[in-house]
């Protein structure tokens, strides 16, 4: 079926140290991994992704790797700061009759405390 | 414009009300969708139109009735909820429904209270 576990479900860090969350999927036809940030009461915000032909890729601060053959890929952010505090999704692509569906993990809520 | 915009933000509503929430993106996105998120829980789909077709429907009660009238609006039609209906309804689009992988962009959401 259709899954996406997430690890862990939550993470406290010191304000510039780094933090690592890692998510498996069970199809491995998927293709396509967004993470998203959400801050309490806002809208998930997207903040990175990565698509099976890559297997890792950066963008400032944070990072994702995946490893298709382990159906698995992870966030990295390092220099954490406390705006970084916030609730962290992982999804991973699948398709259901013709249409496209992100499945998304149950999350892991991130505290960088200064 | 680049969001997707959700009205109302809040919806209280008794369980023989009968109300909407709207859903309206600029983007020329032409797939679209309703998540269903309840208190620290990650979104939950629930409907996915694809190019003004109804093309995911994820088991949802016929209490939630969906209606996508134009490639920028996306409705849903509330009718005799229960109170385990409150959750924060999010609205997201992307740019095609079936493809390599598309960004989904999420509006506010509406917040919505069953009594």
């Amino acid at each position: 079926g259709e899954n996406v576990e997430q690890h862990p479900s939550t993470l406290s860090v010191q304000e510039g140290d780094s933090a690592v969350i890692k998510c498996t999927y069970s199809d491995s036809a998927s293709n396509y991994f967004p993470w998203y940030k959400q801050e309490l009461g806002k809208r998930p915000q997207l903040i990175i992704d990565i698509r099976s032909n890559v297997g890792e890729k950066k963008d400032q601060r944070i990072a994702v790797t995946l490893n298709k053959t382990a159906k698995h890929f992870s966030l990295h952010i390092t220099e954490t700061q406390p705006e970084d505090s916030a609730v962290y999704f992982c999804a991973a692509r699948f398709l259901q009759g013709g249409s496209e569906k992100l499945v998304f993990g149950k999350g892991t809520k991130l505290t960088v405390n200064p | 414009d680049t969001e997707v915009t959700q009205t109302p933000k809040h919806l209280v509503m008794g369980m023989t009300n009968k109300k909407s929430l709207k859903c309206e993106q600029h983007m020329g996105h032409r797939a679209m969708y309703w998540y269903k998120q309840k208190a620290k829980k990650p979104p939950e789909l629930m409907f996915v139109y694809s190019y003004e077709k109804l093309s995911i429907n994820e088991s949802v009660p016929s209490r939630f009735s969906p209606e996508c009238p134009n490639s920028s609006l996306l409705n849903l039609h509330l009718h005799a909820l229960q109170p385990e209906d409150s959750a924060l309804y999010l609205c997201a689009s992307s740019r095609r429904g079936a493809s390599g992988g598309e960004t989904q962009y999420f509006g506010p959401g509406t917040r919505l209270l069953v009594l």
